[in-house]
C-alpha cells in the first residue's frame, strides 16, 4: 500500500532555533517528492519538488533532502520566524500519468518568541 | 493560493440538502483537482479532470459530483448521500500532463453539517 509518513506530529521550537522535520515513504514507483507548507485555515503551498536523482533542494530557509534509496527525505528550517508557525506536509507522486499524489498527514510546527 | 478561488469559505449546510462548493483558475491549467482534509488524515483525492468535458473519481467520489463545462471551473457538489461532509475541501490545479509540475492549491472551503 502506497504510504507517506511522517515525523514528529507535532513539534515546539523557539524562535531562531533551526529543526528538521522527517518523511518517509513506500510509493512505488515514485516520480517525485514535494513538501508543502499550510497555515491554519488556508490551501497548502509549494516549498520545493525533488525527483528521482536530486538528493537536496533549497528555498530560502527550507532545505529538502531525499535518500531515494532508504526512500527518506527531510526538511530543514534554518534560523526559525514566528511565520513558519504552521503544517508542514511531505507529498510523493506515483509518477502516473494522472499525477497522483500520496499525501502524508503533516508536521504541525510551532515558533514561540 | 496563486491564481485559484474558493468560494464560499465557510458554509453551512443541513442533513439532506446538496451543496454546490465553487473553484474558479486563471491559471491556464488543463488539469483541476478536489481534495477533502479531515483532522489527523492526509489529503484525499475525491474527483478530478484533466480536460474540459472529462473528469475521473477519485478515492474517496462517493456522495460527489463534479462538473468541468470550462477550462477554469471545477465546481464540486457535496450530495445527501455523503454521509459525513463535515470537512476541509481544497481545490487544485495543474498542467496535464507534466508530472514534475506543481499543484496550486486554492484556499479552501470548511463546510460544516448541521
Amino acid at each position: 500500500k502506497n504510504q507517506v509518513e511522517q515525523s514528529p506530529q507535532s513539534l515546539i521550537i523557539l524562535e531562531g532555533k533551526n529543526c528538521t522535520l522527517q518523511c518517509n515513504y513506500t510509493v512505488s514507483p515514485f516520480s517525485n517528492l514535494r513538501w508543502y507548507k499550510q497555515d491554519t485555515g488556508r490551501g497548502p503551498v509549494s516549498l520545493t519538488i525533488m525527483t528521482f536523482s536530486e538528493n537536496t533542494k533549497s528555498n530560502g530557509r527550507y532545505t529538502a533532502t531525499l535518500d531515494a534509496d532508504t526512500k527518506q527525505s527531510s526538511l530543514h528550517i534554518t534560523a526559525s520566524q514566528l511565520s513558519d508557525s504552521a503544517s508542514y506536509i511531505c507529498v510523493v507522486s506515483d509518477g502516473g500519468a494522472t499525477n497522483k499524489l500520496i499525501f502524508g498527514t503533516g508536521t504541525l510546527l510551532a515558533v514561540q518568541p | 493560493d496563486g491564481g485559484i478561488t474558493q468560494s464560499p469559505k465557510y458554509l453551512f449546510r443541513k442533513e439532506g440538502q446538496n451543496v454546490t462548493l465553487s473553484c474558479e483558475q486563471n491559471l491556464n491549467h488543463d488539469a483541476m483537482y478536489w481534495y477533502r482534509q479531515d483532522p489527523g488524515q492526509g489529503l484525499r483525492l475525491i474527483y478530478y479532470s484533466q480536460i474540459v468535458n472529462d473528469f475521473q473519481k477519485g478515492d474517496i467520489a462517493e456522495g460527489y459530483s463534479v462538473s468541468r463545462e470550462k477550462k477554469e471551473s471545477f465546481p464540486l457538489t457535496v450530495t445527501s448521500a455523503q454521509k459525513n461532509p463535515t470537512a476541509f475541501y481544497l481545490c487544485a490545479s495543474g498542467y496535464r500532463g507534466r508530472v514534475t509540475d506543481t499543484q496550486y492549491f486554492g484556499p479552501g472551503t470548511r463546510l460544516t453539517v448541521l
